[in-house]
């Protein structure tokens, strides 16, 4: 069964820092994975996906993560946060059903 | 892009009564939709699966009678809380896929429902 673990509840960072959210994965086959971003009591936005193409994928705003089989890692990255960044973040599987089965999320808390 | 419209974005409603949640894809044609119920600070809950023209397929500990999806067209997907309880109240977030995966999962901007 796929499953994702989100390594962190909660990280903080300072503006113009770099920003890591830790993401673990687990899957019996080549997984397609994503990585989205809900605002306070909005939807979901889609920052990236993986679906076994490039291991290194670019997101929206200034967003990226790497999946890397050997470790079944796909940490979502970003060189210098902004305010806006300040969300929660979902690391996402699908599985052969086409479920997508979400990690428990990342509240990212971004000071001045 | 793919735009999921999703009604109300909050409603508050009395403990007995059904509430009624819509989710349209505006320019797509959603053969698949997916109801997500989200609880405070927690992730999302994946509730049912539905497919246009078919009963939907609800996920193991939901109450298919309390929460009815209707999906009877391409565009348009409900979901009915039946004799809403305060414990029904909760974040209710529809997501829509089309049939070639050009649009992959776009998501509804969620339902508050508070029950009182």
């Amino acid at each position: 069964a796929q499953s994702v673990t989100q390594l962190d509840s909660h990280v903080s960072v300072s503006e113009g820092t770099p920003v890591l959210l830790r993401c673990n994965y687990s899957s019996s086959y080549s997984p397609s994975l994503f990585w989205y971003v809900q605002h306070p009591n909005k939807g979901l936005q889609l920052l990236l996906k993986y679906t076994s193409a490039a291991t290194l994928v670019k997101g929206i705003n200034g967003f990226e993560a790497e999946f890397k089989k050997s470790e079944t890692s796909f940490h979502l990255t970003k060189p210098s946060a902004h305010m806006s960044d300040a969300a929660e973040y979902f690391c996402v599987v699908s599985d052969n059903t086409d479920k997508l089965i979400f990690g428990t999320g990342t509240r990212l808390q971004v000071f001045p | 892009g793919a735009v999921v419209s999703q009604h109300p974005s909050r409603v508050i409603c009395k403990s007995g009564t059904s509430v009624k949640i819509e989710c349209r894809s505006l320019d797509f044609q959603a053969t698949t939709m997916f109801w997500y119920r989200q609880f405070p600070k927690q992730s999302l809950m994946l509730m049912a699966t539905s497919n246009e023209g078919s009963k939907a397929t609800y996920e193991q500990g939901v109450e298919k009678d309390k929460f009815l999806i209707n999906h009877a067209s391409l565009t348009l997907s409900t979901l009915t809380v039946t004799s809403a309880h305060p414990e029904d109240s909760s974040f209710y977030i529809c997501s829509a896929r089309d049939a070639g995966y050009n649009y992959g999962y776009t998501f509804g901007s969620g339902t508050r429902l508070t029950v009182v």
